[in-house]
């Protein structure tokens, strides 16, 4: 079973400035991978940045990274130079990557809405 | 545009009816997926296809709730006889699986998702 954590229901930033935005995570999958997925109040879930538990760096899109902390279990996705746009719900989410059994599925967290302020 | 479309984008309707949702995936996407999604919580696993075969079903989708991908591309998603609880969003996705290195990372790409209302 795996499980996701996120322990801020919402976030203030200003606008550019960077924040950090908490996800937490428990699988016996030996291997899995991590992902963060924004969504605006239209409704849409974009993709945001993916991180393998195998992956030495951590990995960076633009300005969103992955600070990706295995012995803590933590992904906690990083938003440098926030903008007006970034104001969204944002979802940290898992899979596991074993053959065979559920690596399809993702398991998603409860979020975390992000307000951006000029 | 060629991303996951679904239809319609609002549905109200009355306790006790049957609404049907489509979902049309990205055409080389052969996995394709079901979430709901209520007011302030994350989206809900409810079922995934591989091309035309229905793999896993979540105990969340009652018998009530029954999901279809004929020859493997559009499927629908029919809820008999709602219920007020049914309210929520309910989003598709589709993926073109990989998640093993040198295979992409599978990640999922969804539609706008169909919000229903049941009075």
């Amino acid at each position: 079973a795996q499980k996701i954590t996120q322990t801020q229901p919402g976030m203030f930033v200003q606008e550019k400035e960077a924040v950090t935005l908490d996800c937490t995570y428990d699988t016996s999958d030996p291997s899995y991978g991590l992902f963060w997925y924004k969504q605006p109040s239209s409704g849409e879930m974009i993709f945001l940045i993916y991180q393998g538990s195998y992956d030495q760096q951590n990995a960076t899109e633009g300005r969103y990274s992955l600070n990706f902390q295995k012995a803590r279990k933590s992904a906690n996705l990083v938003i440098s130079a926030s903008q007006l746009g970034d104001s969204a719900m944002y979802f940290c989410a898992m899979r596991g990557l074993a053959v065979g059994g559920s690596n399809y599925k993702l398991t998603f967290g409860k979020g975390t809405l992000l307000t951006v302020n000029p | 545009d060629t991303g996951v479309s679904q239809d319609p984008r609002h549905k109200i309707t009355k306790r006790g009816q049957n609404v049907t949702f489509r979902c049309d995936p990205i055409s080389e996407h052969n996995r394709l997926y079901w979430y709901r999604q209520t007011l302030g919580q994350g989206p809900e696993f409810l079922t995934y296809f591989q091309n035309e075969a229905q793999l896993e079903k979540s105990r969340l989708l009652s018998d009530r709730f029954s999901a279809e991908r004929p020859k493997g591309s559009f499927s629908t998603l029919e809820i008999q006889r709602t219920e007020q609880g049914d309210s929520a969003m309910y989003l598709c996705a589709s993926s073109a699986g990989g998640g093993f290195s040198g295979l992409g990372t599978g990640e999922l790409f969804f539609g706008e998702g169909s919000r229903l209302t049941v009075l």
